[in-house]
């Protein structure tokens, strides 16, 4: 079964702090991973996008890494700000057909 | 502006009624599709259609429904409601062309089945 699996579910950081996100995922045949933001009762905004092809895409802070191998992405998060408190999640989909398989994502909280 | 759009926000309903979800899309996106959102469970595939015309199921497509007759809409269907099917649900489509694979979301509609 294809599965996306995020560690960990809630990280608490000082304001400052680089840190790093984790998701791995089942069946390395994948078409493209994505990761997203989502504010409390809010819905969901891309980040960035990592085709099969590539290893890595940036977006000012934000850096994504994908190891098709290992089936790892990681997002990595320079100088967090309490503003990037949100939920991330990762998503995979494994045919070009738009139906992702989502992790269930981290909880981030950055204190001031 | 562009983007998707779902309709409604908010409902309430009592187990055994029926309605639809509504979802419209501006950009002329060829993939939609429709998620629903637990506590606990994160996003779940309900439905998806890769064009007008063409559906299939998720991981729990079981009590809804769906069809794709435009391009640009792709309604959700609860036949008889259930207090399981209470959630948050979203629709979202990407294009097919060379940079075009970002998915875009919807605001979300929540239900709630008494």
């Amino acid at each position: 079964k294809q599965e996306v699996t995020q560690i960990p579910a809630a990280l608490s950081v000082p304001e400052g702090e680089n840190l790093v996100l984790n998701c791995s995922f089942t069946d390395s045949a994948i078409y493209n991973l994505q990761w997203f933001r989502q504010d409390p009762g809010k819905g969901l905004t891309s980040l960035l996008l990592i085709q099969s092809s590539q290893r890595e895409q940036t977006s000012g802070r934000l850096n994504a890494s994908l190891d098709k191998s290992s089936g790892r992405s990681t997002l990595y998060i320079a100088a967090s700000q309490p503003g990037d408190s949100a939920t991330y999640l990762c998503a995979v989909e494994w045919r070009s057909q738009g139906n992702l398989i989502f992790g269930k994502g981290t909880k981030l909280s950055v204190k001031p | 502006n562009a983007g998707v759009t779902q309709t409604p926000k908010f409902q309430v309903l009592k187990t055994g009624q029926s309605m639809t979800l509504q979802c419209a899309q501006d950009m002329n996106h060829e993939y939609m599709s429709w998620y629903r959102q637990d506590p606990g469970m994160g996003l779940r595939l309900i439905h998806y259609s890769v064009g007008a015309g063409i559906t299939d199921q998720g991981e729990v497509p079981n009590g809804y429904n769906v069809s794709r007759s435009t391009t640009e809409d792709f309604p959700l269907r609860l036949l008889s409601a259930a207090p399981s099917q209470t959630s948050v649900y979203f629709c979202a489509s990407r294009g097919t062309a060379s940079g075009a694979n970002v998915l875009t979301f919807g605001a979300g509609s929540r239900l709630t089945v008494l």
